[in-house]
C-alpha cells in the first residue's frame, strides 16, 4: 500500500532563510508526486507537480527515487509563504492521492 | 466563482441522524472525488465518479456512506447514522480527463459536527 511521511508537523524559519519540508513516500510502482498548499481561509491547491519539473512561487521539489523523497525547498522563504503544505503521491486507476499529514509553515518577519 | 461549489459549508448533527452534503464540480469536469479530512491529517481519499459511474471505493466509506451522481453533474454524499467519529471535513475534488495532468481542483469542503 502507499504511504506518505511528512515528519515535521510544524516548521518556522525567518524571512529570507532557505526552507526545506520534507516528504517520503512508499509505493511499489511508479510514482506521480505533487505537493499542495492550502494558505489561510483558502481552499486546498496544487503548488507543483514533479512530472513538470517546474519552480512554482520559487518552490521546487525534486523526486528522488533511490531515498524515495520529494522534498520542498525555496532558497529565500517570504512571509506569504506560511501555509499548510501537503505533498500527494497519486496512484490507482483515477490517480486518486494519498497525502501526507501535512506541515504547517511560519515564516517568521 | 466557477470553482467547485459545496454545500452546506457547516453542517452540526446529532448522533444517529442522517446528513447529506452536495457538491458541484467545476462545469467541464468528468470526474469527481470525495475526500474526508480530520483533525492533523491529510485528506483521505472516499471514492471516485467518472461521470455518472461510481468506480472505486476506499475501505473508509462504510456501509453508512452512500455517494452519487445521478447525471454525471453534481454529486451528493450521505451518512446515514452519524456518529462522533464522522466528525471531519468532507472534502470534493473535481478533474477532467483524458486532458489529466495529476491536478485535483478542491471545494472549500464541508465540516461536519457529530454532536
Amino acid at each position: 500500500a502507499q504511504r506518505v511521511t511528512q515528519p515535521e508537523k510544524l516548521l518556522s524559519v525567518f524571512k529570507g532563510a532557505p526552507v526545506e519540508l520534507k516528504c517520503n513516500y512508499s509505493y511499489s510502482g511508479s510514482p506521480e508526486l505533487f505537493w499542495y498548499v492550502q494558505y489561510s481561509r483558502q481552499r486546498l491547491q496544487l503548488l507543483l507537480r514533479h512530472i513538470s519539473r517546474e519552480s512554482i512561487k520559487g518552490f521546487t521539489a525534486d523526486l528522488n527515487k533511490g531515498e524515495t523523497s520529494f522534498h520542498l525547498k525555496k532558497p529565500f522563504a517570504q512571509e506569504e509563504d506560511s501555509a499548510m503544505y501537503y505533498c500527494a503521491l497519486g496512484s490507482g486507476s483515477a490517480r486518486q492521492l494519498t497525502f501526507g499529514s501535512g506541515t504547517q509553515l511560519t515564516v517568521l518577519p | 466563482d466557477t470553482g467547485v461549489s459545496q454545500n452546506p459549508r457547516h453542517k452540526i448533527t446529532k448522533r444517529g441522524q442522517n446528513v447529506t452534503f452536495r457538491c458541484d464540480p467545476i462545469s467541464e469536469h468528468n470526474r469527481l472525488y470525495w475526500y474526508r479530512q480530520t483533525l492533523g491529517q491529510g485528506p483521505e481519499f472516499l471514492t471516485y465518479f467518472q461521470n455518472e459511474a461510481q468506480l472505486e471505493k476506499s475501505r473508509l466509506l462504510s456501509d453508512r456512506f452512500s455517494a452519487e451522481r445521478p447525471k454525471g453533474s453534481f454529486s451528493t454524499l450521505e451518512i446515514q447514522r452519524t456518529e462522533q467519529g464522522d466528525s471531519a471535513m468532507y472534502l470534493c475534488a473535481s478533474n477532467i480527463v483524458p486532458r489529466n495532468t495529476g491536478e485535483l481542483f478542491f471545494g472549500e469542503g464541508s465540516r461536519l459536527t457529530v454532536l
